[in-house]
């Protein structure tokens, strides 16, 4: 059992289009990261939070703590968007746990 | 600095040559980690080092040996590989105990990988 799970794996979207991926997790954190890679490249954080909303250009991030569960937004999608996007969650320790990711595809 | 840096980006090896990946960071992080990613999949943790001290271990092969000089740097050692251990290797950074948030959240930040191939 994955102690985080995300969806949809597999994401394909037009250029504009208001993108939403999902993550649930099933153990206590302290915070939760959102996680970009490109193919072939590093991770990059883009946020980590522990209650609320953050929000950074075109990107949305929202956590709802009682339900264990995150979204990562995308508003007017565009082609370089496209990357693997990766739910993490930490505690006050060194223990992190990966989603599978989600890789997203946006096509002009 | 914020950064997380890898050397080398790329690297190319065969099974019987002994090479390292380095890691370094300045931003006073006190936990470092190393993780291992296979195409189209999580990273995987190897190791992970606290206060200079190995603090987790994976159950990683011994072909994989880590060593942290001090407290800015971490080295993967690598002797004797494998076809199969061809792979991104990632290094991450965290504080250990000095929470940046009120709730005592945990900064993860990641290097920009180095390309393992191992013919």
């Amino acid at each position: 059992k994955n102690e985080v799970e995300q969806s949809p794996q597999n994401l394909t979207a037009q250029e504009g289009e208001f993108i939403t991926i999902n993550c649930s997790y099933s153990v206590g954190i302290s915070a939760l990261h959102w996680l970009q890679q490109h193919p072939g490249g590093g991770i990059v954080s883009l946020f980590m939070l522990s209650s609320g909303k953050k929000k950074h250009g075109r990107l949305i991030a929202t956590i709802n703590i009682q339900e264990k569960h995150s979204s990562l937004h995308i508003t007017a999608s565009h082609p370089r968007d496209s990357a693997v996007y990766i739910c993490a969650v930490g505690n006050t320790g060194n223990q992190f746990y990966f989603g599978t990711g989600t890789s997203l595809t946006v096509i002009p | 600095d914020t950064e997380v840096t890898q050397t080398p980006k790329h690297l190319v090896m065969g099974m019987t040559n002994k090479k390292s990946l380095k890691c370094e960071q300045h931003m006073g992080h006190r936990a470092m980690y190393w993780y291992k990613q296979k195409a189209k999949k999580p990273p995987e943790l190897m190791f992970v080092y606290s206060y200079e001290k190995l603090s987790i271990n994976e159950s990683v092969p011994s072909r994989f040996s880590p060593e942290c000089p001090n407290s800015s740097l971490l080295n993967l050692h690598l002797h004797a590989l494998q076809p199969e251990d061809s792979a991104l290797y990632l290094c991450a950074s965290s504080q250990e105990g000095q929470p940046t948030t009120s709730s005592g959240a945990n900064v993860l930040t990641f290097g920009a990988g180095s390309r393992l191939t191992v013919l």
